[in-house]
């Protein structure tokens, strides 16, 4: 069965610095993956998915995540954080083929400090 | 275009009551979810459908939860009775297809409080 893990409950950093949020998965084949992001009070937004191709992807506010086939990792970034880039974000993955189950990790607590 | 609509945003039941969720997704859309997200989980999946088939419910619990997409359109979510443990946030998500889009568009949920 696939899984996700987020290992870390927060992340805190400054902002103009640069941020990073673990995901790593497990599922048989080869994944889809996904972050999403969820703001206080409000449903969930799409960021940006791995299909294949390239492994770096780019998404929406600029953040990227790296696809690391080996280290089956998936983890999210962005070079300069923002104050408002504080949220709670949710990585996601499915198994290919089929129809889209998504399966998300537990979450991951951004707080950008001014 | 207009996002998915959930109503209501906000309900309160005693525990053996009954509750209802309704969603309208993204226009179009034939794929329809409902997640069940407890505080400090993420979103587990309960139901998806395919137009007004069920492509998946082996999470649903079906002693307690019902759902229903009649038309392919709107679908309703229902609880009855309900448990304490059934207190969390119902989200609802649509996608264009299972396989064109992968993007699930996510309404802005019920939170559901059982006392």
């Amino acid at each position: 069965a696939q899984s996700v893990a987020q290992p870390e409950d927060q992340v805190n950093v400054a902002e103009g610095n640069p941020l990073t949020v673990k995901c790593t998965y497990s599922v048989s084949g080869n994944p889809y993956l996904f972050w999403y992001v969820q703001y206080p009070n409000r449903g969930l937004q799409f960021l940006l998915k791995y299909i294949t191709g390239d492994n770096l992807v780019k998404g929406s506010y600029g953040f990227e995540a790296e696809f690391n086939k080996s280290q089956t990792s998936f983890h999210l970034k962005k070079p300069s954080a923002l104050v408002s880039d504080s949220a709670l974000y949710f990585c996601a993955v499915s198994p290919t083929g089929g129809f889209q189950k998504l399966v998300f990790g537990t979450g991951t607590r951004l707080l950008v400090s001014p | 275009e207009a996002g998915v609509a959930q109503s209501p945003r906000y309900k309160i039941i005693e525990k053996r009551q009954s509750v209802a969720f309704w969603c309208n997704p993204i226009s179009g859309h034939a794929t329809l979810y409902w997640y069940q997200q407890i505080l400090g989980q993420g979103p587990k999946l309960l139901i998806q459908f395919q137009n007004n088939g069920v492509v998946d419910d082996s999470q649903l619990p079906k002693d307690r939860f019902s759902a229903e997409r009649l038309k392919g359109v709107d679908s309703t979510l229902k609880i009855q009775p309900a448990k304490l443990e059934d207190s969390a946030v119902y989200l609802c998500a649509s996608s264009s297809s299972p396989r064109d889009s992968y993007e699930q568009y996510f309404g802005p949920g019920t939170r559901l409080t059982v006392t």
